[in-house]
Formats: C-alpha cells, sequence, structure tokens
C-alpha cells in the first residue's frame, strides 16, 4: 500500500528552466509534507516543507504547493541548475506520526 | 553544527552473520531514527526513540532486528542473523522535540549481503 507516490522517476530539464516534481498520496490525514533532496552517496538533506493550513510556501528558488483536494503535492524550482541534479523524494505525515516517503523522483538539469 | 554521523559507512558480510551500525545524532536533538532505504525506494522508519525511549517500531523485524539507544544520545542498530534482503542503505536521523520538526540525515551504512 503506497500512500505517497512519485509517478515519474526521472526528469530533464535545461539549465535555467523550471523543473516541477509531482507528488500524489491517499491519506487524507496526513497534514504535514516535506521534500528531500539526495546525491550520490549522501543522505537526504531537508529542502522544504509545507502544513496542510497552506497552500504554498516559499523558500527562495525553491517552491512547493499543496493541492489538498487532489492530494497532490508538487516542488518548483526556478530557475533550475546543474547542482540541483539529485534525487527528490517527497515525504508526508500525520501529526505526530512517522513520516512515509515516495519512491524519488530523479532530476538531471543539462547545462 | 555538526551533523548525524553514522559509521562504518560500508560493510559486507556473509548472510546468517551479524552486524551493527553505529549513529551519533545533532547534539541536542531528543528524537532519532532509523530507515531502510532498499534501492530504488524510499527510506521506510525501522524504529524511532524519544530520548532513551522507544515510539514506534511496529515496523522492526524484531526477530532478527534489534535497536538501542542508551542514555538518549548514541544509538546502534543490529542485525542477526542477516539475509540477503536486508541488503539496503541503513539511514540514522535526528530532529528536535516537538511536531513537525525536520528530520536530519547522516550519510548511511551501506550494507551489502553476499
Amino acid at each position: 500500500d503506497q500512500q505517497v507516490k512519485q509517478n515519474s522517476p526521472s526528469l530533464s530539464v535545461q539549465e535555467g528552466r523550471i523543473s516541477i516534481l509531482n507528488c500524489d498520496y491517499t491519506n487524507s490525514m496526513f497534514d504535514y509534507f516535506l521534500w528531500y533532496k539526495k546525491y550520490p552517496a549522501e543522505g537526504p538533506t531537508f529542502l522544504i516543507s509545507i502544513s496542510s493550513i497552506k497552500d504554498k510556501n516559499e523558500d527562495g528558488r525553491f517552491t512547493v504547493f499543496l493541492n489538498k483536494s487532489a492530494k497532490h503535492l508538487s516542488l518548483h524550482i526556478v530557475p533550475s541548475q546543474p547542482g540541483d541534479s539529485a534525487v527528490y523524494f517527497c515525504a508526508a505525515s500525520v501529526t505526530g506520526g512517522k513520516l512515509i516517503f515516495g519512491q524519488g523522483t530523479t532530476l538531471q538539469v543539462k547545462p | 553544527e555538526a551533523g548525524v554521523a553514522q559509521s562504518p559507512r560500508y560493510k559486507i558480510i556473509e548472510k546468517r552473520q551479524s552486524v551493527a551500525f553505529w549513529c551519533n545524532p545533532i547534539s541536542g536533538h531528543a528524537t532519532l531514527y532509523w530507515y531502510q532505504q532498499i534501492l530504488g525506494q524510499g527510506p521506510k522508519l525501522l524504529i524511532q526513540f524519544q530520548n532513551n525511549g522507544v515510539v514506534d517500531d511496529s515496523q522492526l523485524p524484531k526477530d532478527r532486528f534489534s535497536a538501542e539507544r542508551l542514555k538518549g544520545v548514541d544509538s546502534t542498530l543490529k542485525i542477526q542473523p542477516a539475509k540477503l534482503e536486508d541488503s539496503a542503505v541503513y539511514l540514522c536521523a535526528s530532529s528536535q522535540q516537538g511536531y513537525n520538526q525536520p528530520q536530519h540525515f547522516g550519510d548511511g551504512t551501506r550494507l551489502s549481503i553476499l
């Protein structure tokens, strides 16, 4: 039972353009969502989070959008840079509960 | 601040052998987590500690996996005996006490079972 799904295993984007990574979830009780970035041979690094009381959170080039009715969140990276090339995981939890991770999306930003 | 420290970085053992991983969380972080990440999947929580008490170990295969967090700081995760399907990266993470605190991960231990 995959409660958090990232249906695109990979995404390729040109440097300077927008990267949009998508994530769907099935549990309507989830109220806290995060995105992590992972480079090879390193642990995941926290990127940005959003609470279910918001529909948008912005931090520099990174913006997360939450659509509760569609049970969908997305991460926008603008502008994309080659250093953004990594695996991106979305994760969700019910407050006080454990994080459930998606399978990850590999982003490649081409110079 | 120093990040989450894990050792060893790599470990190769034969099936039925035992192995142990060590984790030192970020100073002051009360909550510590152990995750298993199988290739091509996201991390899956094995066990969560709050100080030195277990909060959630519902997905820990207790017949072969054990974990402890003595004195509420460092933690060890042990597998005995190992099976082929235990080949994975074992990640340790820590967070500050309280709801919805982001978890900070170490670089993990890559375990290969022959």
